[in-house]
């Protein structure tokens, strides 16, 4: 089945930092990807989404490419910010009959000190 | 306003109670989901909603069952909590008409069972 398998947390930073999140997934068909982003006491939000190979995603200085060859999908970010401190999900749906479902990573806590 | 809702936001109960969780949206989306997520496990599903008559199991339903009273609607019940079911719960919806499956979430209910 389809998994997705992203960097253990918490990562802790200091302001202006360069951020990098791995992530890289398992899936039968053609997935499309995405980073969702937890800030405290709020629900998920889409942070950006890549559909196919070699796709960049990009929103708020977050960067993320799909790489089918390595099957990853990793978020990058120049220079982090206090209020970038959240949980980074990183996600996929299939392109196949179970194309309803995101199947998640289990997050990664960010915290970003000033 | 917010475009998913979810009532209440907060609930602490006992062992044995039944509980019921509320959803609504205002954004038009026939699909509707319920998750529950717990630290370090990222999101799983619980169940999903294609439309008000199409109600399906995801990963993780014993112990839970919900009702699709109308398309902006999607309650989720514990029909007798126990303490396992602690966790923050999470309702979403997409647009089965869009090209990818993007999933809009609600903020979230923090349940605590004793």
């Amino acid at each position: 089945g389809d998994s997705v398998t992203q960097m253990e947390g918490p990562v802790t930073l200091s302001e202006e930092a360069f951020l990098t999140i791995n992530c890289t997934y398992t899936a039968t068909g053609y997935p499309s990807l995405f980073w969702y982003v937890q800030y405290p006491g709020e629900g998920l939000q889409l942070l950006l989404k890549a559909t196919k190979a070699d796709d960049k995603g990009s929103n708020k200085g977050f960067e993320a490419t799909y790489r089918k060859e390595t099957t990853s999908f990793h978020l990058e970010k120049g220079s982090v910010q206090v209020s970038d401190s959240a949980v980074y999900f990183c996600a996929l749906t299939d392109s196949g009959g179970s194309n309803y479902k995101l199947t998640f990573g289990k997050g990664t806590l960010l915290t970003v000190n000033p | 306003d917010a475009d998913v809702t979810q009532t209440p936001r907060n609930r602490i109960t006992k062992t044995g109670k039944r509980i019921m969780l509320e959803c609504s949206q205002t954004k038009g989306h026939d699909r509707m989901y319920w998750y529950r997520q717990d630290p370090g496990l990222g999101l799983r599903l619980i169940y999903y909603s294609f439309d008000v008559k199409d109600i399906n199991k995801g990963e993780i339903s014993d112990g839970y069952s919900v009702s699709r009273q109308a398309q902006a609607k999607f309650s989720l019940s514990l029909e007798s909590a126990i303490p396992n079911q602690t966790a923050l719960y999470f309702c979403a919806t997409s647009d089965p008409g869009l090209a990818v499956n993007e999933q809009f979430f609600g903020p979230g209910t923090r349940l605590t069972v004793l």
